[in-house]
């Protein structure tokens, strides 16, 4: 199974400011025929279902801000709030789809300081 | 507007069976893998099981292998997981979700989610 570790579990970032979450997987979830990452980014807010934010590692989904944004290749890959929003408090989390069984990194908490 | 509604979720003892359902509006459900998703009280994400368009093919995580089913009426517009032999640790939040890109790869992230439905399994 591909382990999926986030860090850090939590972090606190004032309004404006950037917020990085850092995601490392145990093996690469890059696959080479088609040079794609198979790496997705979820949020979800209290009491709601997760939300898609970026997939292939830096595809934004349609109607999301673009102050998310999502970078990395192979094992290692961050997202990244530019400038982080009231709104955006909530957990963060990645998801492999290259292998199964598909696996959630542990969730990154972000909060306003 | 893809919506995504489950039910079936309640109170069962160890060992007892339930069967979740979601049912899909808004797209053609025909043409999508779809997955069923946990999440304990408090706990992470955990992936349950995938299912192809055709039912062709279906994967589970090993912890409900042999006790799930994941199935499909594409005619009634229905996903379903059929949960038996539950244990305390199956107690959580499930969701399905749509697989995205709409091909018949379930190797894909999942693009909408259902508002969940609760599980508690005790006694």
């Amino acid at each position: 199974d591909i382990v999926m570790t986030q860090s850090p579990d939590s972090l606190a970032v004032s309004l404006g400011e950037r917020a990085t979450i850092n995601c490392k997987s145990s093996q690469s979830v890059l696959y080479n025929s088609n040079k794609k990452n198979y790496l997705g980014w979820y949020q979800q807010k209290p009491g709601q279902p997760p939300k898609l934010l970026i997939y292939w590692a830096s595809t934004r989904e349609s109607g999301v801000p673009d102050r998310f944004s999502g970078s990395g290749s192979g094992t290692d890959f961050t997202l990244t709030i530019s400038s982080l929003q009231a709104e955006d408090v909530a957990v963060y989390y990645c998801q492999q789809y290259y292998s199964i069984p598909l696996t959630f990194g542990g969730g990154t908490k972000v909060e306003i300081k | 507007e893809v919506q995504l509604v489950e039910s079936g979720g309640g109170l069962v003892q160890p060992g007892g069976s339930l069967r979740l359902s979601c049912a899909a509006s808004g797209f053609t459900l025909s043409s999508y893998c779809m997955t069923w998703v946990r999440q304990a009280p408090g706990k992470g994400l955990e992936w349950v099981a995938s299912i192809k368009q055709d039912e062709s093919e279906r994967y589970y995580v090993d912890s409900v292998k042999g006790r799930f089913t994941i199935s499909r009426d594409n005619a009634e517009n229905s996903l379903y997981l059929q949960m038996n032999s539950l244990r305390a640790e199956d107690t959580a939040v499930y969701y399905c979700a749509r697989l995205g890109t709409g091909d018949d790869s379930a190797y894909r992230h999942f693009d909408y989610w259902g508002q969940g439905t609760l599980v508690t399994v005790s006694s």
